[in-house]
């Protein structure tokens, strides 16, 4: 069974400082995606990573991806109020697959 | 171009009736999947819709059920609620193919009391 994990669950930072949200899964995965959410919001897509070695930048984040190590990690910029939300990975296990198996999320929160 | 559309955005439902939740991909997208999530279990898979054919099921009980329109449109029911099922039902559509984003709706926010 696909498991991911993400850490930290929490994360609070300064506006300004840099930080990066790690994404573990357990099995070989085709595609990795990141979205954020809003409280009492959707999902917005941000990122999605499609092979080793992927890596995407959108303002101040930037979302990369190593395969082999099954691992993902979301790095933020100088962080700014506005980025504040919870942020999840998701990855579907096999080609075609729609069913993405999301990590748990990790909630951020800037503080000015 | 129009986003996901679900239908309603809120409901207060009895232990014990069903309900029914709306989804409408965006055009031309042919795949609609459907995630629970709440604050215990997180976002999980229920199903997923592709041509009118359920490609994919997660692990919930038989009273999930849910159904594909020739237009894309989806619906799932929920029958004998539960407390339980208290949650926050998002659909995502997509084009189906591999290597594709979903795009999520804004949920239905469904409380069982």
């Amino acid at each position: 069974e696909l498991k991911v994990e993400q850490n930290p669950l929490f994360l609070s930072m300064q506006e300004g400082k840099n930080y990066t949200i790690y994404c573990n899964y357990s099995t070989t995965s085709d595609r990795l995606y990141w979205y954020r959410q809003d409280p009492g919001k959707s999902l917005e897509s941000l990122f999605v990573l499609l092979s080793n070695g992927a890596v995407k930048q959108e303002g101040r984040l930037m979302a990369s991806l190593d395969t082999k190590a099954r691992l993902s990690t979301l790095h933020i910029t100088a962080a700014v109020h506005d980025l504040s939300a919870t942020y999840f990975c998701a990855v579907t296990t096999f080609f075609g697959n729609e069913k993405l198996t999301f990590g748990t999320g990790t909630r951020l929160t800037i503080i000015p | 171009k129009a986003g996901v559309t679900q239908t309603p955005r809120y409901l207060i439902k009895t232990r014990g009736q069903q309900v029914t939740l709306s989804c409408s991909p965006i055009s031309g997208h042919r795949s609609v999947s459907w995630y629970q999530q709440t604050p215990g279990q997180g976002l999980q898979f229920l199903f997923e819709y592709f041509s009118e054919t359920q490609r994919n099921k997660g692990n919930f009980p038989g009273r999930f059920s849910g159904r594909q329109f020739s237009n894309s449109r989806s619906e799932m029911n929920v029958s004998t609620l539960e407390l339980g099922d208290s949650a926050l039902y998002l659909c995502a559509s997509s084009l189906g193919d591999s290597y594709t984003e979903a795009f999520f709706g804004q949920g239905t926010r469904l409380t069982v009391v």
